[in-house]
């Protein structure tokens, strides 16, 4: 079966504009989270939407966002771009929770470089 | 705060040497345990994983963890590593729903 997909792969952007990634998640799965991962800070959580409802968020500033569709897919949403956004941005995918012995599997990410 | 840590950020080795990469987490009450790896242009894949039971795990690819709890560790060993075992290895930690929480990573480069 198909694996977590994201788009775009690759991407530039400019310091104050917005960007908005996507990712369906294998099918079947309604728990969608997101990552960054940097150099210097490694992979970090931003959030995670559970059947359209946000059940977790990271210690990011405000301009980061997300939401997801009734068909399991989410976006994530960064305004304002600054230099330090400039990342790889990992959409992750699962049936249930960890604790219940489900596999959180990870996209391939979206590389985001702000110019 | 919840937390986890890997003692080493690159490790060198010889093929046919034995692999071990420390993991530390430091967080009470259910203690949900992987190890994940990132081979170089390819996605994070879950080599193994623990939540109770058999502190012993064996994953894919000859890797196995011991969960120790009085040590708070959950180190990853391998007895022959190849060539092909060069990655980056993350361990990580249930934080609540599906937030997993991070190492920073060891990098790990295989010499033939």
């Amino acid at each position: 079966k198909a694996g977590v997909t994201q788009t775009p792969r690759y991407l530039i952007k400019t310091r104050g504009q917005q960007v908005t990634l996507s990712c369906s998640p294998i099918s079947g799965h309604r728990s969608v989270s997101w990552y960054q991962q940097t150099p210097g800070q490694g992979l970090q959580f931003l959030f995670e939407y559970f059947s359209e409802t946000q059940r977790n968020k990271g210690n990011f500033p405000g301009r980061f966002s997300g939401r997801q569709f009734s068909n399991s897919r989410s976006e994530m949403n960064v305004s304002t771009l600054e230099l330090g956004d400039s990342a790889l941005y990992l959409c992750a995918s699962s049936l249930g929770e960890p604790s219940s012995g489900n596999t959180i599997y990870f996209g391939e990410g979206s590389w985001l470089t702000v110019v | 705060a919840q937390s986890v840590s890997q003692h080493n950020h690159h490790v060198i080795l010889s093929e046919a040497a034995s692999l071990e990469l420390g993991c530390n987490y430091s967080y009470g009450g259910t203690v949900n345990l992987f190890w994940y790896v990132q081979y170089p242009g390819q996605h994070l894949q879950l080599l193994l994983k623990y939540f109770s039971g058999d502190p012993l795990v064996k994953g894919i690819k000859g890797f196995e963890a011991e969960f120790i709890k009085s040590k708070f560790s959950f180190n990853l060993r391998k007895p022959s590593v190849q060539w092909s075992d060069t990655a980056e290895y993350f361990c990580a930690g249930s934080g609540g729903y599906n937030k997993l929480i991070f190492g920073a990573g060891t990098r790990l480069a295989v010499h033939p």
